[in-house]
């Protein structure tokens, strides 16, 4: 079984910094998505990326895609409240399965 | 409003007792999977289904039953719970994956969330 393995478990800052959730796995995949949930609800889609080396951007949210598509990293800039939540990434592998990490729990404090 | 609808939100139930979380999606979509989702361990495929009739294991599938009779709907059965199968349960559905250089998910439309207690 493909393992994704997301870092920090948990992180818990001040408005106004950066931070950065690394997203890794030892298996290539074919496409990673990242996802934020908010308590008491689903996952909801915040970015795909596909291409080794791929950056997207989502206003203050800069997501790469390694350049051996095993890994993912994703940037917050100038950190605000409303980006608390918990992180999950997601890679589709060989066996056209999703395979999602553990998640990153990420506390903004005003 | 496309939406996906789980029902009920909150269950309580007795070791044993059959129950049926239903899931429905207004979306057209063909895809549709059931999720577990236990702290520290992230979301855990149960079941999916690729169309009408055709169903497949996912990660954890022991103890779980599901069918998909029509395209919007997609219900999660546990014959016999038990309390190991405590958790916070998502239904999701999207278009078909695709096949292009590589397996590539489209978006994971998600429903509110099931949260069962298996006592």
């Amino acid at each position: 079984t493909q393992l994704l393995e997301q870092s920090p478990q948990f992180l818990s800052i001040q408005e106004g910094e950066n931070l950065t959730v690394y997203c890794n796995s030892s298996s290539v995949f074919s496409s990673l998505q990242w996802y934020r949930q908010e308590p008491g609800e689903g996952p909801v889609l915040l970015v795909t990326v596909v291409t080794g080396g791929e950056v997207k951007k989502l206003k203050r949210l800069t997501f790469q895609f390694g350049d051996a598509r095993k890994d993912s990293s994703l940037h917050i800039t100038a950190a605000q409240p409303g980006d608390t939540g918990l992180y999950l990434c997601a890679g589709a592998d060989s066996n056209y399965q999703l395979i999602w990490g553990a998640g990153t729990k990420l506390i903004i404090k005003p | 409003e496309a939406q996906v609808t789980q029902n009920p939100r909150y269950l309580i139930t007795v070791t044993g007792k059959k129950l049926t979380v239903t899931c429905s999606q207004n979306m057209n979509h063909e895809y549709m999977s059931w999720y577990r989702q236990d702290p520290g361990l992230g979301l855990r495929q149960i079941y999916y289904s690729m169309n009408v009739e055709v169903t497949d294991k996912g990660d954890v599938p022991e103890g779980y039953k599901v069918s998909r009779k029509e395209k919007r709907n997609f219900p999660l059965i546990l014959e016999s719970p038990s309390p190991n199968q405590t958790s916070l349960y998502f239904c999701a559905s999207s278009l078909l994956p695709s096949l292009a250089g590589g397996w590539s998910y489209n978006e994971q439309f998600f429903g509110p969330g099931t949260r069962l207690t298996v006592l």
